[in-house]
């Protein structure tokens, strides 16, 4: 069974750096995306980005190049979220994703992990 | 707001039949770029139900089904039940900014 556990909630200060986690297993983690989305508290669901950790190839969506930067350590299957300097507009629900096990394109989530929230204060 | 335009609400009564459209344009839907519909209750992670347009996913219900046209998509669900209350967003990839996308959401209300 494909199954992503993501790292706890967090509770950070505006300039604060914070690095969150999402553990695959069930899957083979070298040869499916795994992507991040976040949902703000009373919004929808955006696509921040995607690693494939097989070469560690990434994309981001225009929204979050830059603010964000999405990593991946395949010798423990876990890919990161990590910000260098935290706003409080990052507060939000944060999931990640993966298009294992039957990936019709590379942005398809078949399997989600169960959410960080993340909280930061100003 | 979002490339991909879903209407913000709709609403039906048990066992009637609801749509919710994904309105795109050239750059991703209308490109023949595939698009996913997921399901997302309160408190829990989002599911898929349906990718590439018009295939469910493992275990989802025969009354949810997807449909593509042009530069729009649809997902519809039959046979309405209390537990399909829930977001509903659509997904693609748009040419224009080289990334995926989700609609705004839609809020289904079983009346």
């Amino acid at each position: 069974e494909v199954q992503l556990e993501q790292s706890g909630a967090e509770v950070k200060k505006s300039g604060e750096t914070l690095k969150i986690s999402c553990k695959g297993s069930g899957f083979s983690f070298t040869s499916y995306w795994i992507a991040w989305v976040r949902q703000m508290p009373g919004k929808g669901l955006e696509w921040m980005g995607t690693i494939y950790p097989g070469d560690s190839e990434t994309r981001y969506s225009p929204s979050f190049e830059g603010q964000v930067t999405i990593s991946a350590d395949k010798s423990i299957n876990t890919a990161y979220l990590k910000w260098h300097s935290l706003k409080a507009s990052d507060s939000g629900m944060y999931f990640c994703a993966t298009d294992a096990p039957d990936s019709s394109t590379w942005y398809t989530l078949g399997a989600w992990g169960q959410g960080t929230l993340v909280t930061v204060s100003s | 707001q979002s490339v991909l335009t879903q209407p913000p609400s709709v609403s039906g009564a048990p066992g009637q039949r609801v749509t919710i459209s994904c309105t795109g344009s050239s750059s991703n839907i209308g490109a023949d770029y595939d698009v996913h519909w997921y399901q997302h209750l309160p408190g829990a992670a989002p599911k898929l139900l349906i990718h590439a347009n018009n295939n469910r996913a493992s275990g989802v219900p025969v009354r949810f089904s997807g449909s593509k046209s042009g530069t729009s998509a649809s997902l519809a669900i039959t046979g309405l039940q209390a537990e399909d209350e829930a977001d509903y967003y659509c997904q693609s990839y748009d040419s224009t900014i080289s990334a995926s996308l989700f609609g705004g959401g839609t809020t289904l209300t079983v009346l």
